[in-house]
């Protein structure tokens, strides 16, 4: 049974560039959160998606988006990269119904240059 | 808002001894889970253990276990017979039970070291 897989494992980008992120739930599980975690810091929510729509937001700008489709998978994406989105991103699965375990990918380190 | 608080940002430790991991937390709500998060240097974030607010028997995992104070608002982790590789970042983290489709909100995490 293949955990939460995300990729690229790592990535390195230029100021003003977009980038996009992957996320292959666990098998099962069909919402998927993404967290942003700053070097030294705990992760922190920037959203969730099920049944392919946006379900809940943190306190992140609009750059950031998300999709998901109907395989469970998700994407990430960040518009006009700041230096200070550099961070590693997590992916998250969990099933929507009852448990509230949320099971984490290995991240992707993304570094902004 | 729900906060997490860790207060000690490292602690180190013998091989074999038993140490305990200090979290606070604040919420005005009454149905919540607590979650204990391990994140070794491979960066993958691994589920240690969990407290259901409306229990009120602490949960155990083999050598974990946890102490919920739930008046006070405390959630510590208490690590028995360490062992080398429990050496990670050990996060404490918070879930409004209002189904599955909450967030988690963490702590800033401790760093733990065991030592041969």
């Amino acid at each position: 049974d293949a955990g939460v897989t995300q990729s690229p494992t790592h990535l390195i980008k230029t100021r003003g560039q977009q980038v996009t992120l992957r996320c292959s739930p666990k098998s099962g599980h069909d919402t998927v959160s993404w967290y942003q975690q700053a070097l030294g810091q705990g992760p922190q929510f920037i959203f969730q998606y099920y049944e392919e729509e946006e379900r809940q937001r943190g306190n992140f700008p609009d750059r950031f988006s998300g999709h998901q489709f109907p395989n469970y998978s998700s994407e990430l994406n960040v518009n006009a990269l700041l230096l200070g989105d550099s961070a590693l991103y997590l992916c998250a699965s969990s099933p929507s119904w009852g448990a509230y375990e949320q099971y984490f990918g290995p991240g992707t380190r993304l570094t902004v240059t | 808002a729900q906060t997490v608080t860790q207060s000690q940002p490292e602690m180190s430790v013998q091989e074999a001894e038993t140490v305990t991991l200090s979290c606070t937390y604040d919420t005005s709500e009454s149905n919540y889970y607590l979650f204990w998060y391990k994140q070794p240097p491979s960066r993958q974030m691994i589920l240690v253990i969990r407290q259901e607010a409306y229990k009120q028997q602490n949960a155990t995992e083999n050598r974990f276990s946890v102490n919920f104070q739930k008046a006070a608002k405390s959630f510590s982790l208490k690590i028995s017979d360490s062992q080398l590789g429990d050496t990670a970042m050990y996060f404490c983290a918070f879930m409004l039970g209002q189904g599955g489709s909450e967030k988690l909100v963490f702590g800033k995490g401790m760093k733990l070291t065991v030592n041969p």
